[in-house]
């Protein structure tokens, strides 16, 4: 049972390149997300899809492109990567069932990005 | 101000003791509260939700609520080292669907010494 799988688990850019990060999970949740957790910060919502074929802007959307590939798969690309956006990133997925605090999100185990 | 603050840590302390967690809210409109777990190099996980003030009981776990206060508290019974985790409030207003948000606190890490 994998859950949600992050690719890659680490990754070192310089400033100005590109990348996408990639999730994937199978557990035929509808809605899916992006976060990013800095020391100090917390986690903050990126961007978010209710479904397939629908994203929108979360708290810290600026610097970000999101995909929603299908039901599975939710990426999120950076196109000129900046050090401030040196963090941990993190996708979660829940299903549709009841409130969101019941209903809870499951995370992946992290992408650790740092831009140099 | 932050719509939620939680006691920054490092928080460390000996096996068996009662751990407090805290957070306070500013939104009057958060009405349902969540506690998430956190080990090191993990994703969260969902230890306790709530949406009514008092208390909720599970196991060595209580959550409590004092919503005239915009104050959450995590209980910590008989701490144990696989207790040591980084814990993360989080609260919401309630929506359904996917545009509900959940708001996070910054996190406290906690390290139970044997």
């Amino acid at each position: 049972n994998a859950g949600v799988t992050q690719t890659p688990k680490f990754q070192v850019l310089k400033t100005g390149q590109s990348m996408t990060l990639q999730c994937a999970q199978d557990m035929n949740h509808n809605s899916m997300y992006w976060y990013r957790q800095d020391p100090g910060m917390g986690l903050r919502l990126i961007y978010y899809s209710a479904s397939e074929g629908t994203t929108d802007k979360g708290e810290v959307p600026n610097g970000y492109n999101v995909s929603r590939l299908n039901k599975r798969e939710f990426s999120l690309r950076l196109e000129s990567a900046a050090p401030s956006q040196t963090s941990v990133y993190f996708c979660a997925s829940r299903g549709d069932r009841g409130w969101i605090y019941n209903s809870p999100l499951h995370f992946g185990n992290g992408t650790r990005l740092t831009v140099t | 101000q932050k719509e939620v603050e939680q006691d920054p840590g490092p928080l460390s302390v000996p096996e068996g003791a009662i751990v407090s967690l805290n957070c306070t809210y500013s939104n009057s409109a958060f009405q349902y509260f969540m506690w998430y777990r956190q080990y090191s190099r993990k994703g969260p996980e969902l230890l306790m939700y709530t949406y009514s003030s008092g208390n909720k009981e599970d196991g060595r776990f209580t959550a409590q609520v004092d919503k005239s206060s915009k104050y959450i508290s995590l209980f910590i019974r008989d701490s144990q080292p696989s207790d040591s985790a980084t814990y993360l409030c989080a609260m919401t207003s309630p929506y359904t669907g996917a545009n509900s948000k959940l708001t996070f606190g910054k996190g406290i890490t906690l390290s139970v010494r044997p």
